[in-house]
């Protein structure tokens, strides 16, 4: 069974409109990540929450807004999608913080129109 | 802002030989790094991690570490075709919650 389970796989959307990237853990970590990778960049660290808090946001724009309901839950919202934010994105785990060895799950695969 | 230098950018082995794979940290603060391999298609899996100075063997892989000079070295001994993958080396940045990667190495194993 996935222990961490990322909602869509694959998702297309047109410029300027918003989307939910999903992810949920069962490894009962208590942080949790967003990455960010594309051909033309490395594995770009996005945010980091440790029992539902931000820890750490290194997104320069506001587009980017995590959401977390739920201990093992840490939604990402991109509203006014660009062309540029077309990548495959990565939600991790670990059991705390930066010290741990941290668990990705398979991402999703966004393109932007 | 801290990076994290991997070297070589490509890599091409034949099936039983070695592979030695490089990675030095800018932020003179760090003390560990993590080695995470990711296959075409799939996420990064971390491989290995080293905390302390010297060497760590895990079966087929050894990894080295220099804190002094912020370096940690890779090593693939008897390489498979199934070893072939992008190699990720990571270290924590200092005050933060971050964790950095480098750009990768990938590795091609040929049969």
């Amino acid at each position: 069974d996935p222990k961490i389970i990322q909602k869509p796989k694959y998702l297309v959307a047109v410029t300027g409109s918003e989307k939910i990237l999903i992810c949920e853990q069962y490894l009962g970590h208590n942080a949790m990540y967003w990455y960010r990778q594309s051909a033309k960049k490395p594995l770009e660290f996005m945010f980091s929450y440790s029992y539902q808090k931000l820890m750490d946001n290194q997104t320069a724009s506001s587009r980017f807004q995590p959401q977390s309901s739920k201990k093992n839950h840490l939604d990402l919202q991109i509203t006014a999608l660009k062309p540029d934010d077309s990548a495959t994105y990565f939600c991790a785990s670990s059991q705390e913080g930066q010290a741990y060895e941290q668990y990705f799950g398979p991402g999703t695969r966004l393109t932007v129109l | 802002q801290q990076k994290v230098q991997q070297s070589p950018e490509s890599l091409i082995v034949p099936e039983g030989g070695m592979a030695s794979l490089n990675c030095t940290s800018s932020d003179r603060n760090v003390d560990y790094f993590w080695w995470y391999r990711q296959h075409s298609g799939k996420s990064p899996k971390m491989l290995m991690s080293i905390f302390s100075n010297g060497e760590k063997e895990e079966g087929r892989f050894t990894v080295h570490l220099n804190k002094a000079s912020l370096h940690t070295s890779l090593h693939i001994r008897d390489s498979q075709p199934s070893d072939s993958a992008l190699y990720l080396c990571a270290a924590p940045a200092s005050n933060t919650d971050k964790v950095v990667f480098g750009t990768g190495t990938r590795l091609q194993v040929l049969p």
